[in-house]
């Protein structure tokens, strides 16, 4: 039974590039979440995503930052135009729909913008 | 979600208990306490969650004080590759996400 998967686990970038992060949560689970570490900092919530819908994205930058999970595929965190402060890792985690609501998360990615 | 407070850094040797404790004074009915740690280049882990009695898994103990007002996370027995920084978190309702606080590095010494 596989893990939280991403990819890539690490991406460089140069400032004004697009940077893809994908994460392909655990079998059964439909309930995804993205979080932030920027260096020597704790985990930042970033948005909360089911099948095809956000359900909170309070946590997201309000430009440049964008993320779905479409009915087919990994869930997509988009961040356009990066800059040298979007370096950090980026960290998903899944849950199933009805337990009490453990996440389990995956190995991260992280992202260097020259 | 309420807060909770954690010291900064502890250390243990090698095979000894370690005690981790975290304050939650203005935890409401409802939240459950969960620890999640993290260990170096790693996401982070699920260690143990409960709401009143304590509880044991095969990972750790957690202890719940009775007014629920502060929690301990046990390791019986600590190896070196329990070394990460350990996170109490509050979590009032199913699906929601998870607050991090700076949580507790713990070292192990061999």
């Amino acid at each position: 039974n596989a893990g939280v998967m991403q990819n890539p686990r690490h991406l460089v970038r140069r400032r004004g590039q697009e940077a893809r992060l994908r994460c392909s949560p655990m079998k059964g689970h439909s309930h995804v979440y993205w979080y932030r570490q920027l260096p020597e900092e704790g985990l930042k919530f970033m948005v909360y995503l089911q099948k095809e819908n956000i359900i909170d994205e309070s946590g997201m930058p309000k430009e440049r930052f964008s993320a779905e999970f479409p009915k087919e595929g990994p869930s997509i965190l988009r961040i356009q135009q990066v800059v040298r402060g979007d370096s950090a890792a980026y960290f998903c985690a899944s849950s199933p729909l009805h337990t009490q609501e453990t996440q389990y998360f995956g190995p991260g990615t992280r992202l260097l913008v020259l | 979600d309420a807060k909770t407070t954690q010291p900064n850094s502890m250390e243990s040797n090698e095979e000894e208990p370690v005690h981790l404790p975290c304050n939650h004074s203005t935890i409401s009915g409802t939240d459950y306490i969960h620890w999640y740690r993290q260990l170096p280049s790693q996401g982070p882990e699920y260690v143990i969650h409960g709401l009143t009695s304590n509880v044991n898994n095969r990972m750790a103990s957690l202890a719940i004080a009775e007014d629920r007002k502060s929690s301990t996370l046990i390791l019986h027995r600590a190896t070196l590759r329990d070394a990460a920084v350990y996170y109490c978190i509050l979590q009032n309702s199913g699906n929601t996400p998870l607050v991090f606080g700076k949580g507790t590095r713990l070292s192990v010494i061999a």
